[in-house]
């Protein structure tokens, strides 16, 4: 069974600093990783998406990524209350699937 | 802007009815997908089809069907609803280009059975 796995928080920052959100994934022939934010009653969208080995930045978000190690990651930097919210790491198993962890529910306090 | 939409944001159906959960998108996406959302249990694959009258089955398909007579449409069919299957639904598509490309999700149903 392929699985990904989050710690389901609650995470709490204070506003201005930096949450770190973390994710591993059992399928090593795994390609393609993807952040989704998802607002209470809302559905997730997509924040930023990573296949290579290492760091991609977009504004406040940086993603990181190492395959050796099976483990990606959320840097979100300068949080701010509109940041709360729960976070969806999500492994392409195949070319058509999608594995989801079951969220970290981040809270900035302000 | 894509747009993913679904029928109903709100359902309360009575156990042993047979339910219709409709999905459009407006984006000619050739991938579309159907997940159910669980406290706990996050987003699970129902059933997913990569094109018109084409589907694969996902990782819980039991207890539900699904149909895809048009490009833009796929609907979730519950067979005979069950109060296990009371949970937040939520539909996407994506195209069929790099795998990269995201999918993009509905607003989601939240179904009730009783």
């Amino acid at each position: 069974q392929k699985e990904v796995e989050q710690n389901s928080g609650p995470l709490s920052v204070p506003e201005g600093a930096i949450a770190s959100l973390n994710c591993t994934y059992s399928d090593r022939g795994s390609q393609s990783f993807f952040w989704y934010r998802q607002y209470s009653g809302k559905s997730p969208e997509l924040i930023m998406f990573i296949y290579s080995n290492g760091d991609k930045e977009d504004g406040r978000f940086t993603a990181q990524l190492n395959k050796a190690s099976q483990y990606v990651s959320l840097l979100i930097r300068d949080s701010q209350p509109s940041d709360s919210a729960t976070y969806l790491c999500a492994v392409q198993v195949t070319a058509d699937k999608l594995i989801f962890g079951t969220g970290t529910r981040l809270q900035v306090f302000p | 802007d894509v747009k993913v939409t679904q029928s109903s944001r709100y359902l309360v159906k009575r156990t042993g009815e047979k339910v219709f959960l409709e999905c459009v998108q407006d984006m000619d996406h050739e991938n579309m997908f159907w997940y159910r959302q669980d406290p706990g249990l996050g987003l699970r694959l129902i059933y997913f089809s990569y094109d018109v009258k084409m589907k694969e089955k996902g990782d819980i398909p039991e207890g539900y069907s699904v149909s895809r007579e048009k490009k833009e449409r796929f609907s979730l069919i519950l067979e005979s609803a069950s109060t296990n299957q009371t949970s937040m639904y939520l539909c996407a598509s994506r195209g069929a280009g790099l795998s990269t490309d995201t999918q993009y999700f509905g607003p989601g149903t939240r179904l009730t059975v009783l």
